[in-house]
Order: C-alpha cells, then structure tokens, then sequence
C-alpha cells in the first residue's frame, strides 16, 4: 500500500515549455486535488476532483490544467511554463465516506523550478 | 468566505518546553478545523480534527487542540515539546457541501532548542 505517489520528484523547466505531473493513489479514493505550497502562503488549491471524469477549479487555477481518466490518477498540467509556477506541487486524496471531515491524505511532493 | 490566520510564521521553544501554535478562522458556517505537520521534504500529514462534540481534541504525538466558538480559534499544544517536532504545523478549515476543500492557513515553522 504506497498511498499516494507523485512523478517526478524534481523537475526544471524553461520558461515556455510544458509538462505533466503525475499522481496515484491506490486506496480507491474518490477525491483528489493538487494543491502548490510557497514559502508563507501554505498550501492553495489549484484544482481538484470529486471523481473519474470530473475535475473543477480550485484557488489558483491560472495557467493549470488536469485531468483525471481513471479513478486512480490525478494528472496536472502546464501548457506554457511560467517562472511564477516555481513552487512544490502536492497532490492529495481523500475518501467519500464518511464526512467532509475526512482526512486528506498527502504526496511527497515535487518540487518545480520554472528559469 | 473563510479564511485561516496562524499568528507566527516562526515559534522557538526549549526542549521540555510548552509549545502553543495560534490558529484563528473566519467562517459564516460551523467549520471542521483540522492541524496538519509537514516534516522537512515530505508531504502534510493529519495531527488532529475538530468535527463536532468534545471541543478539545487530542491527537498523535501528545499534541491536543481546543475548539472555542467564542474566540473563533483552534490553537495547537502539547505540554513537553521534543526534538523531534521540529516541524512546519498548518492549520486548515472545511465546511459541509465544500467537496472537502480545504483551506489551510500560512504556517507555523516550529523550532526546538536543545
């Protein structure tokens, strides 16, 4: 049982390039979301998923975009890299049942550099 | 809209020490109130959360959180800090209907002095 995994770990881009990030769960949960952490702002919402097929904006979500084909993985995107997009990604999941109290379970993170 | 306001983005305690991280949230609905800890180079995990009914919480690693309505706050203690909280402490808050969005306040860089 890994929880959840995110590829890459690190990744330098140049402005104007594009990229995916990548995220798994195998805990078979219905939510998902990717959120960015930059130093003294915590983390913010960039978009997330309430199930397969289905995604929706979050705080942040210029310059983003994601998709999310199988249950089990949460894909964001970068069209057009820009140095504002340097930051550490982390992904996240979390269970229907229950409550919306229901604990989000986290990723490594990766940390993106944007020159 | 709600919001998450952590007072002090750096606290330093003395090993033995109290640790006592703030935590105040804006809200015009009963919010869940969560406390989350990132160690250096991983991702957040959950230390304790307030759902409903007992207003202090207890969580792992002997850290507890008291719930006041009246004060809008959530504040983080553990009576003995120990080298090993060493650690970022993000408040956050949820609402019912909000498909568990959370929204996390800016941090807490908790240092532990020998």
């Amino acid at each position: 049982n890994a929880g959840v995994t995110q590829t890459p770990k690190f990744r330098v881009l140049k402005t104007g390039q594009s990229m995916t990030l990548l995220c798994a769960q195998d805990m078979n949960h219905e939510y998902m979301y990717w959120y960015r952490q930059d130093p003294g702002m915590g983390l913010r919402l960039i978009h997330y998923s309430v199930g397969e097929g289905t995604t929706a904006k979050g705080e942040v979500p210029d310059g983003y975009n994601v998709s999310r084909l199988k249950k089990q993985n949460f894909l964001l995107g970068l069209e057009s890299a820009a140095p504002s997009q340097t930051s550490v990604y982390f992904c996240a999941s979390s269970s229907l049942a229950g409550g919306p109290y229901n604990e989000q379970f986290f990723g490594p993170g990766t940390r993106l550099t944007v020159l | 809209a709600q919001s998450v306001t952590q007072l002090g983005s750096h606290v330093s305690v003395s090993e033995g020490a109290l640790v006592l991280l703030r935590c105040n949230y804006s809200s015009s609905v009963p919010p869940y109130l969560f406390w989350y800890v990132q160690y250096p180079n991983q991702g957040l995990q959950l230390l304790l959360k307030y759902t409903t009914g007992a207003t202090l919480v207890k969580g792992i690693n002997g850290f507890e959180a008291e719930f006041k309505k009246s004060e809008t706050s959530f504040h983080l203690t553990k009576p003995s800090a120990h080298m090993s909280d060493a650690a970022e402490y993000f408040c956050a808050v949820s609402f019912s209907g909000s498909a568990r969005q959370l929204t996390f306040g800016s941090g807490t860089q908790l240092t532990v002095l020998p």
